[in-house]
């Protein structure tokens, strides 16, 4: 399947740094998804990159995805105390029957201190 | 509530006891797919279902792992002679089936096993 390798493994931040997020994978990738856990929490849906080169904006989060599409990044503007949590990208990889299942990448644990 | 539901929240067990776990997905989603996550990682896929029909399997499902989904709604994942490795969060997601290599993946909250 599409690894996906994450860095860094850990952040922590004061409340109002920034914190960016990076995805690498060795292939190239159809898409890219974000998701974001927090302490306790299950995985929730951020957004899906397509494109080539695609940017898109989430309030303070900047999603991106590389020219090569083999990398992606999440940044995020003046950190709030509500961003902390575990940020994972994901891909999704062809299984053996032609279905498809997300590899997610080990995730980027973000603690922001006010 | 219209989200992914999961039941039991939390689950501890003595090793070697079987468990079974039940995920109710969107009711429009017609794919549902089991992960489990330990700590530190990131979801690991175990399978998936496209209605009723279980089409794949991750070489992670040992045999003591069994799932179903009987009327392609509600599935259970049953571990059968539990052991301490299987202590994880098992996370069940839904998705329309529409264009599976695409479609957003919705999550559950997931079921904590702890086997002691």
């Amino acid at each position: 399947g599409q690894q996906v390798m994450q860095i860094p493994q850990y952040q922590h931040v004061q409340e109002g740094e920034d914190f960016t997020t990076y995805c690498n994978s060795s292939t190239t990738l159809s898409n890219i998804q974000w998701y974001k856990q927090r302490p306790g929490g299950h995985p929730v849906f951020l957004i899906q990159l397509v494109k080539s080169g695609e940017v898109k904006k989430q309030k303070r989060l900047t999603f991106q995805f590389g020219e090569a599409k083999k990398n992606s990044s999440l940044h995020i503007t003046a950190t709030q105390t509500t961003d902390v949590g575990t940020y994972f990208c994901a891909a999704f990889t062809r299984l053996p029957n032609s279905g498809y299942a997300l590899n997610f990448g080990k995730g980027t644990s973000l603690l922001v201190t006010p | 509530d219209t989200g992914v539901s999961q039941n039991p929240r939390h689950k501890i067990t003595k090793r070697g006891q079987n468990v079974t776990f039940r995920c109710d997905p969107i009711s429009e989603h017609n794919r549902l797919y089991w992960y489990r996550q330990t700590l530190g990682q990131g979801p690991e896929f175990l399978t998936y279902f496209q209605n009723e029909a279980q089409l794949e399997k991750s070489r992670l499902l040992s045999d003591r792992f069994s799932a179903e989904r009987p009327k392609g709604s509600f599935s259970t994942l049953e571990i059968q002679r539990t052991e301490q490795g299987d202590s994880a969060m098992y996370l069940c997601a839904s998705s329309l089936g529409t264009r599976p290599s695409t479609d957003t993946q919705y999550f559950g909250p997931g079921t904590r096993l702890t086997v002691l």
